[in-house]
């Protein structure tokens, strides 16, 4: 089955710990991002990626942190100086126009 | 720096009705834009590009680089449109980057 996949579904982490959240796509597309999203707010780009070993910040990187290592693979790291980290984040991989996304991963901070 | 404005967050109309949703744009260049679509509990997915100029479902949607605004439409709307609503933006670089979104929701 094609396609991206974010793992796990639900998180939940205590104030203060690292998290990483898994993205990965069979699709061979170059281009990968988060997203988060937050009720009212829309998508608000955190990280993204063009090419293996490369990625350029997005408008809220602040507390976030990523790596691209494979290209099939781009984990988010969610640091504990993320004021706010509770949230629904999104993942998409993009060949040509068209971004493909996964299912998302809702981050429950306690 | 690109933005993408959608100012508003909430559309409701009855079944049969025009509907129209907003997107205002800030970029430069030469932008590519989108509208994505997300359905309850689906996945966004992309609903229509301007440059294929194409009707998808019933929706169109014009870029009018002298606005800078990239607006959709539908005549007619059905109660299976009822969805969440982005405009996006891609810029050089790979930078995609989407508006605030629109609820739309088609009453019967």
């Amino acid at each position: 089955d094609g396609g991206i996949t974010q793992s796990p579904k639900y998180l939940f982490r205590k104030e203060g710990q690292n998290v990483t959240l898994s993205c990965e796509q069979n699709l061979n597309h170059d281009a990968m991002y988060w997203y988060r999203q937050d009720p009212g707010q829309g998508l608000r780009l955190i990280y993204y990626s063009q090419i293996v070993n490369d990625f350029q910040k997005g408008d809220i990187a602040e507390g976030y942190s990523v790596s691209r290592e494979k290209k099939e693979s781009f984990p988010l790291t969610v640091t504990s100086a993320q004021k706010n980290p509770t949230a629904f984040y999104l993942c998409a991989s993009r060949q040509g126009t068209e971004a493909f996304f996964g299912q998302g991963t809702r981050l429950t901070v306690v | 720096a690109q933005r993408v404005t959608q100012p508003e967050k909430l559309l409701s109309v009855f079944k049969g009705a025009p509907v129209e949703l907003k997107c205002n744009y800030s970029y430069s260049g030469s932008p590519e834009l989108f509208w994505y679509v997300q359905y309850s509990r689906q996945r966004l997915q992309l609903l229509l590009r301007h440059i294929s100029r194409e009707s998808i479902k019933g929706f169109t949607a014009d870029l009018n680089k002298g606005e800078t605004s990239f607006h959709l439409k539908k005549p007619f709307a059905q109660e299976e449109d009822s969805a969440m609503y982005y405009c996006a933006l891609i810029a050089a670089g790979n930078k995609l980057t989407f508006g605030g979104g629109t609820r739309v929701l088609v009453k019967p």
